[in-house]
């Protein structure tokens, strides 16, 4: 079982829509948690960090259920720019950063 | 723009030389994590530096190693390289160890092993 799992997509979605990306993970000492968002060909960039009463960014709302190990994020009112792949980071401790394989997510017009 | 920037940004290797690649951290930052990406796969953590000190590392062999200049900049190099080591590398700068602060990712290094 890999350490932090992702469903990999791709999603494909209208413009406007509300879509949801779940992850896992199997280090229950897990410390801390984040999304990234990484656009073709690019390096990964923060979208947010993931807190254990939720916590949200204009559209973008992550949520941490840590008795269940696992992190969803949530995107309303899609937008063309949203279109990336979402992954899912999980600090283990000692700085080792788990990343999943990444969600794909494709907005159309 | 990040402030972290790798050099070279792509690389052409035959099997069994040996790479280095180059990671400037941000300003103000003291921690420099590398990491592999495969294509259509998550970035796998190699280590960390803090402070020219290696402070964690991943499922990698030895054969990846790495150095922090005191400016905080660092090497990763890879010795005897090996067809599946053909990869994305990229580094995050942050700046600290708690785990908790953000990495600021560099634009990578395309390594193709032939």
């Amino acid at each position: 079982r890999k350490e932090v799992e992702q469903d990999p997509g791709p999603f494909n979605v209208p413009e406007g829509a509300t879509v949801a990306f779940n992850c896992t993970y199997s280090n229950s000492a897990s410390q801390s948690f984040f999304w990234y968002r990484q656009d073709c060909r690019k390096e990964p960039k923060l979208l947010m960090s993931v807190y254990s009463s939720g916590n949200e960014d204009g559209r973008f709302t992550a949520q941490l259920n840590r008795a269940s190990q696992y992190i969803s994020l949530l995107i309303r009112d899609s937008k063309l720019s949203d279109s990336a792949t979402y992954l899912c980071v999980v600090n283990k401790g000692n700085n080792d950063m788990r990343f999943g394989a990444g969600t794909r997510l494709t907005v159309k017009p | 723009e990040t402030g972290v920037t790798q050099s070279p940004t792509h690389l052409i290797k035959t099997r069994g030389q040996q790479v280095t690649l180059r990671c400037s951290s941000q300003s103000g930052h003291n921690t420099v994590s590398w990491y592999q990406q495969a294509l259509g796969q998550g970035p796998q953590f190699i280590f960390q530096y803090y402070r020219e000190e290696e402070n964690g590392r991943g499922n990698f062999p030895p054969r990846f190693s790495g150095l922090q200049f005191p400016n905080y900049s660092s090497e990763l190099n890879v010795n005897a390289l090996e067809l599946d080591d053909s990869a994305l590398y990229l580094c995050a700068s942050s700046p600290g160890t708690s785990g908790q602060e953000t990495q600021y990712f560099g634009p990578g290094t395309r390594l193709l092993v032939l």
